[in-house]
């Protein structure tokens, strides 16, 4: 059963990094697969931030690319996310996911609600 | 960038209803469309794959049609457990990104 758990502060301050993790359980990183990171402000739609595949091919959405940096761990089987100078706009439920076939995501984690707020 | 538009935006239904939502693109993306169900505090959950491939474990009543710019995302048989905001997203390469339509809220009628 491959599970996901996403992990780090639920309350970051303006101008600070938001970090995030998400471990992998039942499914090793390093099979070739692409994982990627959405959001969800509250009460909002949902926003695609990035994908990483297990070499480290990364890419990010254009609008969050000056500001996001994404990396795997694949000996902690794991994924990282670090998002700088945030602001009120970047509160929201992050989670990460497998990508799969038609770049869908079939297993997600449950989420992480960050609030930027000081 | 592919623009994905999603109607209605809302709707009510009954249990037993057949419902159906639409998305459509703003250009063709063959059959690089997913359709997910979202409960309240949840994750998205994958059902339809590739536009019409049911996701193991999905039941039948929810099906998928489309290719190119037009897609249909059909509940045949609304079920208590079904209320829900449906999504449809579309995924490219060219460049690489993703695209979430705004959603669907199926509520009770």
């Amino acid at each position: 059963q491959v599970q996901l758990q996403e992990s780090g502060p639920g309350l970051v301050k303006p101008s600070d990094t938001l970090s995030l993790s998400c471990v992998v359980s039942g499914y090793f990183i390093s099979s070739s697969n692409w994982w990627g990171w959405i959001r969800q402000p509250p009460g909002k739609g949902l926003e695609w931030i990035g994908y990483i595949d297990y070499r480290g091919n990364i890419h990010y959405n254009q609008s969050l690319k000056s500001r996001l940096t994404m990396s795997i761990d694949t000996s902690r089987n794991q994924l990282s996310l670090r998002l700088s100078s945030v602001t009120a706009m970047d509160t929201a439920v992050y989670f990460c996911a497998r990508m799969l076939r038609f770049g869908s995501f079939d297993y997600w984690g449950p989420g992480r609600l960050v609030s930027v707020s000081s | 960038d592919i623009q994905m538009t999603q109607s209605p935006s809302s709707l009510s239904a009954s249990v037993g209803d057949r419902v159906t939502i639409t998305c459509q693109a703003s250009q063709d993306i063959d059959k690089y469309l997913n359709w997910y169900q979202q409960k309240p505090g949840k994750a998205p959950k994958l059902l339809i794959y590739g536009a019409s491939n049911l996701e193991r474990g999905v039941p039948s009543r929810f099906s998928g049609s489309g290719s190119g710019t037009n897609f249909v995302f059909t509940i045949s048989g609304l079920q208590p457990e079904d209320f829900a905001t449906y999504y449809c997203q579309h995924y490219d390469n060219l460049p690489p990104g993703f695209t979430f339509g705004p959603g669907t809220k199926v509520d009770f009628k």
